[in-house]
């Protein structure tokens, strides 16, 4: 069975600074990998997935992943934040024949101005 | 617009009301799905239904009554609830174009039981 791990439940950043959300995960089959975002009272937004193309996903917002099959993980990376990116991010998995998701239990980011 | 659409975006209800929450979406998706989300704790999964039919229930209290009238409309029927049930509901939808889609989730339904 998939599972999904978020490294830290809380990360605070600068504006300006890089931004690293990171998700680790397990699957016995080739996974489709993906990157929520939910801002206050929102739903769940897609930021971007990888499904076995390149191993560098670019997203919505400035954000990227890169998938590393030899870590197990595809962590959530931004050059420099914006205070509009304080949100909680959700990393997501599913094996290669089901549609059914995987949620870890988010990252909350703050950005200090 | 996410395209998928939840009424209402908030609800004040007693513990003996009974109220529904109601999901729709229109992008031909053939899977849906009921998550509470309450604060400090992760996405739950309640249940998954398939062509209108259900296929996961994730030992769900029975206050909590899904309906899947057609692939379009998705309801939670509440009942006799709990403070404790009081969190954001979400909806989210799937379809079979093929596993790496992801799913379209709504806006939530932001639920306070008093």
């Amino acid at each position: 069975a998939q599972s999904v791990t978020q490294l830290g439940s809380h990360v605070s950043v600068s504006e300006g600074a890089l931004v690293l959300l990171r998700c680790n995960y397990s699957s016995s089959v080739p996974p489709y990998l993906f990157w929520y975002v939910q801002y206050p009272n929102q739903g769940l937004q897609l930021l971007l997935k990888y499904t076995s193309a390149a191993t560098l996903v670019k997203g919505i917002n400035g954000f990227e992943a890169e998938f590393k099959k030899s870590e197990t993980s595809f962590h959530l990376t931004k050059p420099s934040a914006h205070m509009s990116d304080a949100a909680e991010y959700f990393c997501a998995v599913s094996d290669g024949g089901s549609e059914k998701l995987v949620f870890g239990k988010g990252t909350k980011l703050t950005v200090n101005p | 617009e996410t395209g998928v659409t939840q009424t209402p975006r908030h609800l004040v209800m007693g513990m003996t009301n009974k109220k529904s929450l109601k999901c729709e979406q229109h992008l031909g998706h053939n899977a849906m799905y009921w998550y509470k989300q309450s604060a400090k704790k992760p996405l739950e999964l309640m249940f998954v239904y398939n062509f209108k039919e259900q296929t996961e229930n994730n030992s769900v209290p029975s206050r909590f009554s899904p309906e899947c009238p057609n692939s379009s409309h998705l309801f939670l029927h509440l009942h006799t609830l709990q403070p404790e049930d009081s969190a954001l509901y979400l909806c989210a939808s799937s379809g079979r174009q093929g596993a790496g889609y992801g799913y379209t989730f709504g806006s939530g339904t932001r639920l306070t039981v008093v």
